[in-house]
């Protein structure tokens, strides 16, 4: 079955950098988007970003350009979102996400918490 | 950007009975060549990442229960679960992905 694993939960300094990593099995990595969508505690979903595993396109969301990098590394079926500068309301749960037919979201990783507190 | 707005926020429904959610986009997120619709419904329970219930505003994911039923078209667009089961107890989100970026509603709590 489709399984996302993310890495577990950060705890970093304002102006920090944090990496997260997503796991993916039970497909064929290159053919579907990895999306990335986080989720502030008891607040709604904010996307922010995708990259395409096969091509290495990939896009951000406006409010994360210049502080966000996706990558993928398809010999081990992994992708990584790195966000920079983190401040306080970068505290979040970030899910990665599979997207198909564009971002349409069928199989989510578990969540990783990333702190931000000085 | 496309805003996304849900109505109620949250709403209380008894065991069988239906629940009604509905979702409205700033501007039409469906395409008048084919008739589709891009607009998907999640449930989200406390401590898990949301799940996939229905995308191109009615087409079901694969082992969503059957009570689960989406409609709609344009701006305006409705999630609903007939008889309500415990196990339904969850924040609802809708999200269009008519156009970048996708953007998704506040959330709408269901609870018995």
């Amino acid at each position: 079955q489709v399984q996302l694993v993310q890495s577990g939960a950060e705890v970093k300094k304002p102006g920090a950098s944090v990496t997260v990593s997503c796991k993916a099995s039970g497909y064929t990595f290159t053919t579907y988007d990895i999306n990335w969508v986080r989720q502030a505690a008891g607040q709604g979903l904010e996307w922010v970003g995708w990259m395409n595993p096969n091509s290495g396109n990939r896009g951000y969301a406006q409010n994360f350009q210049g502080r966000v990098t996706m990558a993928t590394d398809t010999s081990i079926s992994t992708a990584y979102m790195e966000l920079s500068g983190l401040r306080a309301e970068d505290t979040a749960i970030y899910y990665c996400a599979r997207g198909h037919s564009g971002y349409i979201y069928d199989s989510w990783g578990q969540g990783t918490l990333v702190t931000v507190s000085s | 950007d496309i805003v996304v707005t849900q109505s109620p926020d949250s709403l209380a429904v008894s065991l069988g009975e239906r629940a009604t959610i509905n979702c409205k986009s700033s501007r039409s997120v469906s395409y008048r060549s084919n008739n589709k619709h891009s607009l998907a419904w999640y449930q989200q329970k406390p401590g898990q990442p949301p799940n996939l219930l229905i995308y191109w505003a009615s087409t079901r994911e694969s082992g969503v229960p059957e009570r689960f039923s989406g409609s709609g078209s344009g701006t305006n667009f409705t999630l609903t679960i007939n008889s309500l089961q415990a196990e339904d107890v969850a924040v609802y989100y809708c999200q269009q992905y008519y156009s970048t970026p996708p953007t998704f509603g506040p959330g709408t709590k269901v609870e018995i």
